[in-house]
């Protein structure tokens, strides 16, 4: 078990570009989030899959965020045309479901995204 | 939705106990969870209470009364490395967690 994984950890971009992150959760674990983190502030809930399914996204996710869990194992988080507000750490966390021992969330290292 | 309001600082002594209290309105309720944060680090989970009461895990414990909407988090004998902030975070009925603000401690020689 090597733990929640993300990538990259770093990304720096212009303004208007893409980028995409990439997060590969503990595996077993069916439920996977996305959270976004601005300094000094607590993470914000962005989406959560279970499974391949996306079961909520948050409305700070505009039209710009999509995010995908293609075969209910790694996910990616991309943000097209970006701009400066974007700047953030994008954390990414999975669990097992409520009731099959897992009741605990664990994070990722986060993949910090500076747009100039 | 949530509200969970946890203060922003607290400063203590090395050796010393700190205890951070965390208030929470909720739509649902399926526990409460603490996390420890290092500038620049991802959060780092701590403790876990979906019942009533303490729970002890070392040198940290945690506590829930779910009536009081209450919890608090307690680091004892405080080492340098405690330094960091502090995040209640509550889930609901649909598994999300939903964070307050973080509490910066600082632990001082």
């Amino acid at each position: 078990d090597t733990g929640v994984s993300q990538n990259p950890r770093h990304k720096i971009t212009k303004r208007g570009q893409n980028v995409t992150f990439r997060c590969d959760p503990i595996s077993e674990h069916n439920r996977l989030y996305w959270y976004r983190q601005t300094l000094g502030q607590g993470p914000e809930f962005l989406t959560y899959f279970q499974n391949e399914a996306q079961l909520e996204k948050s409305r700070l996710l505009s039209d710009r965020f999509s995010a995908e869990r293609p075969k209910g194992s790694f996910s990616t988080l991309e943000i097209q045309r970006t701009e400066q507000g974007d700047s953030a750490m994008y954390l990414c966390a999975s669990s097992t479901p409520q009731g099959a021992g897992g009741n605990t969330i664990y994070f990722g290292e986060g993949s910090w995204l500076t747009v100039v | 939705g949530q509200n969970i309001d946890q203060p922003t600082e607290m400063t203590a002594t090395e050796g010393a106990i700190v205890q951070i209290n965390c208030t929470y309105q909720t739509s649902g309720f399926n526990g409460l969870f603490w996390y420890q944060q290092h500038a620049g680090e991802a959060p780092t989970f701590l403790s876990y209470n979906v019942l009533d009461g303490l729970e002890e895990k070392g040198r940290f414990s945690s506590f829930l009364s779910r009536s009081k909407g209450y919890s608090y988090l307690l680091l004892k004998e405080l080492q340098m490395k405690d330094s960091a902030s502090y995040l209640c975070a509550v889930r609901g009925n649909d598994y999300k967690l939903s964070f307050g603000a973080g509490t910066t401690v600082t632990v001082r020689a």
